[in-house]
């Protein structure tokens, strides 16, 4: 298994500001992954976050409103930036461990008002 | 690419009876299957996955699912469901040698009555 944390665990933002999300694995992964789920919906992947080399983002998502770094092997963060309420959601982070499978931190929910 | 459909969005059965979540996916290759709980306002936890071998696979908590190739189908199964059972489900698929992304079915909110 793995341990991730992430902070802050929820937030309250206003709209056109960001606001930076943080995951910690307690150890070095290769990959990390950023999911966005929505109020009542399933998760939808919005990057993959690889150390040394810039995200790869998913259809529909960008750098500019999701900028992601990953500076080591046990750290990433994803931006929101100039938020709406459209962005009220809860985002997770997670690591991939053996074969195919994912573990998830226990996300940060973001209301934007 | 891939995609999950959960045929029910919402289950609700009583306390000690059987349940059944239904999960069938489409892929052009050969995949991974999980099941994925989440407990209310809580994190996702795995319950189980298939990655090869037998079709039959046991999780925690007293769930088991079962791989049909050829129905391309992931069903989740419990014999006697608890209170506790209570949460949200989701079927998930990676692409076997691919990317390891999960794509996520829309989930099923089990709800157990006493």
């Amino acid at each position: 298994s793995a341990v991730i944390s992430q902070k802050p665990s929820r937030d309250i933002c206003q709209r056109g500001t960001s606001l930076t999300i943080q995951c910690q694995v307690d150890s070095q992964v290769t990959m990390m992954f950023w999911y966005r789920q929505q109020p009542g919906q399933s998760l939808t992947l919005i990057a993959t976050a690889n150390q040394g080399s810039e995200a790869t983002y998913e259809s529909g998502f960008v750098i500019d409103k999701f900028p992601i770094s990953r500076p080591n092997l046990t750290f990433s963060t994803l931006t929101v930036s100039n938020m709406s309420p459209e962005d009220s959601s809860i985002y997770l982070c997670s690591v991939v461990r053996g074969k195919g499978e994912q573990f998830f931190g226990p996300g940060t929910r973001l209301t934007v008002l | 690419a891939q995609s999950v459909t959960q045929l029910d969005s919402q289950v609700p059965v009583f306390e000690e009876a059987p349940v059944e979540l239904r999960c069938n996916y489409s892929s052009s290759v050969s995949v991974y299957l999980f099941w994925y709980v989440q407990y209310p306002n809580q994190g996702l936890q795995l319950l189980l996955k298939y990655l090869s071998g037998s079709t039959l696979v046991k999780g925690i908590n007293g769930f088991e699912a079962e791989f049909n190739k050829s129905q391309t189908s992931f069903h989740l199964r419990k014999p006697s469901v608890h209170i506790s059972d209570t949460a949200e489900y989701f079927c998930a698929v990676s692409e076997k040698g691919g990317s390891e992304k999960l794509v996520f079915g829309k989930g099923t909110k089990l709800t157990v009555n006493p």
